[in-house]
């Protein structure tokens, strides 16, 4: 079974933390992706990697950035936590070539 | 206009009814369509795919995809209570690290 995992389930940070997250896959897959979701809007792709040390923008990439320096590892930083990014983040990861996308638990962050 | 589009719902429906769920996509370059399943409170996991016109079987879940009218849908047959969910259509234009468009999903009660 593929397993994908995320360092915290629940987060509270307060405005202007850094904030890390982390994520971990077991499949030795090559793509890795960090989502947002929130209600109404739902899920919105904010970078993604299709390599080590590779990283693309999504749709949402502003006041994110991210780090991916061994295959199964892909954090996403926010570099001064603000409000608007209390949200439900995702992560995910698939093989090249393969567009199976298999998510992990998710965090729930919420900014103070 | 969004890149996909599901009607929110929500869709109630009683046991043992077809439940019918709706997609479309407004990027006629769109090559892979998927179909996943949230509960509440977790992440996204994976129920169908399908690349090429026609209907696809997967016990009782058919996805139908139709390219000329850029229109995806999922039919449940014999609806179970932990059918009960919210279903995101999701759509892959093929571009490197295979990047997904979401829809909002679309919530489903199956009333027993």
């Amino acid at each position: 079974d593929v397993k994908v995992t995320q360092s915290s389930r629940y987060l509270v940070k307060r405005t202007g933390e850094k904030v890390f997250l982390e994520c971990v896959q077991d499949m030795d897959h090559e793509n890795m992706f960090w989502y947002r979701q929130d209600p109404g809007l739902g899920l919105r792709l904010i970078y993604f990697s299709y390599d080590v040390k590779m990283k693309e923008k999504g749709d949402i990439p502003e006041g994110y950035s991210v780090s991916r320096e061994k295959k199964e590892r892909f954090s996403l930083i926010l570099e001064s936590a603000s409000t608007n990014q209390t949200s439900m983040y995702l992560c995910a990861s698939s093989f090249q070539g393969m567009e199976t996308q298999y998510f992990g638990p998710g965090t729930r962050l919420l900014v103070l | 206009q969004k890149e996909v589009e599901q009607n929110s719902g929500p869709l109630s429906v009683p046991e043992g009814a077809i439940a019918s769920l709706n997609c479309t996509y407004s990027d006629r370059g769109s090559q892979s369509f998927f179909w996943y399943r949230q509960y509440s409170g977790k992440s996204p996991e994976l129920i169908m795919s399908i690349y090429s016109n026609g209907d696809k079987e997967d016990g009782r879940f058919t996805a139908q995809l139709n390219k000329a009218s850029q229109y995806v849908s999922l039919l449940i047959r014999d609806s179970q209570p932990s059918d009960s969910a919210t279903y995101l259509c999701a759509v892959s234009r093929k571009l490197t690290g295979n990047q997904f468009y979401f829809g909002t999903g679309t919530s489903l009660t199956v009333i027993p």
